[in-house]
């Protein structure tokens, strides 16, 4: 099985800031990978699949690079409405899996 | 509208069966994957499973968590799909959302706000 490490599991900023999270796969998965932003007590939403495909409405402060098994999500210049925790998912194989997550906490 | 709504959720004991449903609107779910997602409380996102497309015959993945307790089907009449879930643990309390596979994207584009199963004596 994948599994997928994400760092930092959490992390305070302030809004500006410009944030950075990691998503490590335990073997390679090419570009098969998944970025969603999840607020607290809704479902999640994807903003970037294909490790740096930005979806229709996500706003281009969001960008995705990666492949392989190392892959990171760019917040540049946060804004108050982006704190939320953020998963990764890896879907080059079954089961399919996702990241621990990362917590986005206003500093 | 096009969105998933789940259902069925609920207190059970453990050792016990429930099933959930995820009734589909403004698509036709058997013309695309589907899965099923939970998470426990202050926890992580969990892949549950997934139940493929009528063209592919419904044939089904699950998580090894799953495997053998869990079967996923579908009610091509209903535009549903259901999680039946036996032999259920205390590990098993989570929200259980239901999602729709992007095709040949996979990824999720469609989430419904979850069911809350709590398993507890």
């Amino acid at each position: 099985d994948i599994q997928m490490t994400q760092s930092p599991s959490s992390l305070s900023a302030s809004v500006g800031d410009r944030v950075t999270i990691t998503c490590r796969a335990s073997q390679g998965i090419t570009n098969s990978l998944a970025w969603y932003q999840q607020l607290p007590g809704k479902a999640p939403k994807c903003l970037i699949d294909a490790a740096s495909n930005l979806h229709s409405g996500v706003p281009s402060r969001f960008s995705g690079s990666g492949s392989g098994t190392d892959f990171t999500l760019t917040i540049n210049s946060l804004q108050p409405e982006d704190f939320a925790t953020y998963y990764c998912q890896q879907y080059k194989d079954y089961p399919v899996s996702f990241g621990g997550g990362t917590r986005v906490e206003i500093k | 509208e096009v969105q998933v709504v789940e259902s069925g959720g609920g207190l059970v004991q453990p050792g016990g069966s429930l099933r959930l449903s995820c009734a589909a609107s403004g698509f036709s779910s058997s013309d695309v994957y589907m899965d099923w997602v939970r998470q426990a409380p202050g926890k992580g996102l969990e892949w549950v499973g997934r139940v493929r497309a009528k063209r592919n015959d419904y044939s089904t993945q699950y998580a090894a968590s799953a495997k053998g307790r869990f079967t996923i089907s579908r009610d091509e009449s209903r535009n549903s799909l259901f999680l039946q879930m036996n032999s259920l643990h205390t590990d098993d309390t989570a929200v259980y959302y239901c999602a729709r596979v992007v095709t040949s994207k996979w990824y999720l584009d469609l989430w419904g706000r979850g069911t809350l199963v709590t398993v507890s004596s």
